[in-house]
């Protein structure tokens, strides 16, 4: 079937320290690939997506690339804020349907 | 310009009592869905639809139902809450279905049933 998985957390950095929160899914055919972040208090809202193998997706600093012979997309940030405080969320879309990881908690201190 | 709304942002039910989220949007979005977050489960579907008159299970159905009589309005129902079913729900809109067409969410609703 379809899955993702992602790191546990929570991951816990300093203020400008680099980030990676692994991703790995499992799906038949090429799915889309998608990174939500979910601030406290609130619903999900799109961080950046990729629609084929190679694609890279970036926004507000993260980025991630459709690795397709990994089955991997990996997020990163190369220097995070307190502001970045978050849960993340790796997806893979199939038909009308999203899937979504268990979500990882980053806390940021300054 | 709302987005999508969810009412009421918390509810507690005994076990039994049925009642209705609510989930409204603006957007003129055709595909809407019904989502419940558990800790370490991440968010799960429940159903959704693709439009007006028109809607399907998804992961976790038992327990729930919804119909889409309006292109705004996509109501969960719980028919007889029980405790598995405390969690957070959120509600998801889009224009339509695809990579092209980002989900846009509410804000949850926190429901326990005791």
């Amino acid at each position: 079937g379809n899955s993702v998985t992602q790191m546990e957390g929570p991951v816990t950095l300093s203020e400008e320290a680099f980030l990676t929160i692994n991703c790995t899914y499992t799906a038949t055919g090429y799915p889309s690939l998608f990174w939500y972040v979910q601030y406290p208090g609130e619903g999900l809202q799109l961080l950046l997506k990729a629609t084929k193998a190679d694609d890279k997706g970036s926004n507000k600093g993260f980025e991630a690339t459709y690795r397709k012979e990994t089955t991997s997309f990996h997020l990163e940030k190369g220097s995070v804020q307190v502001s970045d405080s978050a849960v993340y969320f790796c997806a893979l879309e199939y038909g009308n349907k999203l899937v979504f990881g268990a979500g990882t908690i980053l806390r940021v201190k300054s | 310009n709302a987005g999508v709304t969810q009412t009421p942002k918390f509810q507690v039910l005994k076990t039994g009592q049925s009642m209705t989220l609510q989930c409204a949007q603006d957007m003129n979005h055709e595909y809407m869905s019904w989502y419940r977050q558990d800790p370490g489960m991440g968010l799960r579907l429940i159903h959704y639809s693709v439009g007006a008159g028109i809607t399907d299970q998804g992961e976790v159905p038992n327990g729930y139902n919804v119909s889409r009589s309006t292109t705004e309005d996509f109501p969960l129902r719980l028919l007889s809450a029980a405790p598995s079913q405390t969690s957070v729900y959120f509600c998801a809109s889009s224009l339509w279905t695809g990579s092209s067409s980002p989900l846009h969410f509410g804000n949850g609703t926190r429901l326990t049933v005791t």
